[in-house]
């Protein structure tokens, strides 16, 4: 079983819902990101949450440390939100180092 | 400021060759971490430098090594290049101690083995 799940693999939206991609982790950490990889490869950092909820624009990212899962919410989904979108964790002591999910490939359609 | 930046950005070789990707971190930022990126692996952490020492390394062979300068620019080597060793290679940038941490990344090389 893979440290960090995210579901769900692929997701079709039409412009304007409300989507919601899930994080689940099984270890001790430091910290979650939530990352957004566009076609071509470059990767952007959206959150990074130790706890709560932090709100940027149109997304939303929450995080229950004791449940130990995390979502990504996008309101008013745009044709250019159409991405993949990656869970990664910080794991906690030892090495420190960032375990990814397999990602969420999001395509919104107008 | 300028990104975090990777040369080259694409690269073919053949078996048995080695190969030296550049990652050049944002000014002032003193950690750069590697990742290999596949379809069937996604991403998968190589090593992680800061100030010219690695801190921690991913579980893949010795082939895969790297360093990293007093400029904080850093590179990674693999040897015996395998035709598994095709993948998408970013590098980040951090800034800010772990746990409250940012990261930068750049857009990758993209190595092609033959």
């Amino acid at each position: 079983k893979n440290e960090v799940e995210q579901s769900p693999q692929n997701l079709t939206a039409q412009e304007g819902e409300f989507i919601t991609i899930n994080c689940s982790y099984s270890v001790g950490i430091s910290a979650l990101h939530w990352l957004q990889q566009h076609p071509g490869g470059g990767i952007v950092s959206l959150f990074m949450l130790s706890s709560g909820k932090k709100k940027h624009g149109r997304l939303i990212a929450t995080i229950n440390i004791q449940e130990k899962h995390s979502s990504l919410h996008i309101t008013a989904s745009h044709p250019r939100d159409s991405a993949v979108y990656i869970c990664a964790v910080r794991v906690q002591g030892g090495s420190e180092k960032l375990v990814f999910g397999k990602g969420t490939k999001l395509t919104v359609n107008p | 400021k300028a990104g975090v930046t990777q040369t080259p950005r694409y690269l073919i070789k053949t078996r048995g060759q080695q190969v030296t990707l550049s990652c050049s971190p944002i000014s002032g930022h003193r950690s750069v971490s590697w990742y290999q990126q596949t379809p069937g692996q996604g991403l998968q952490f190589l090593f992680e430098y800061f100030s010219e020492t690695q801190r921690n390394k991913g579980n893949f062979p010795g082939r895969f090594s790297g360093r990293q300068f007093s400029n904080s620019r850093s590179e990674m080597n693999v040897s015996t290049l395998e035709l598994g060793d095709s993948a998408l290679y970013l590098c980040a940038s951090r800034v800010g101690p772990l746990g409250v941490e940012k990261l930068f990344f750049g857009s990758g090389t993209q190595l092609s083995v033959l």
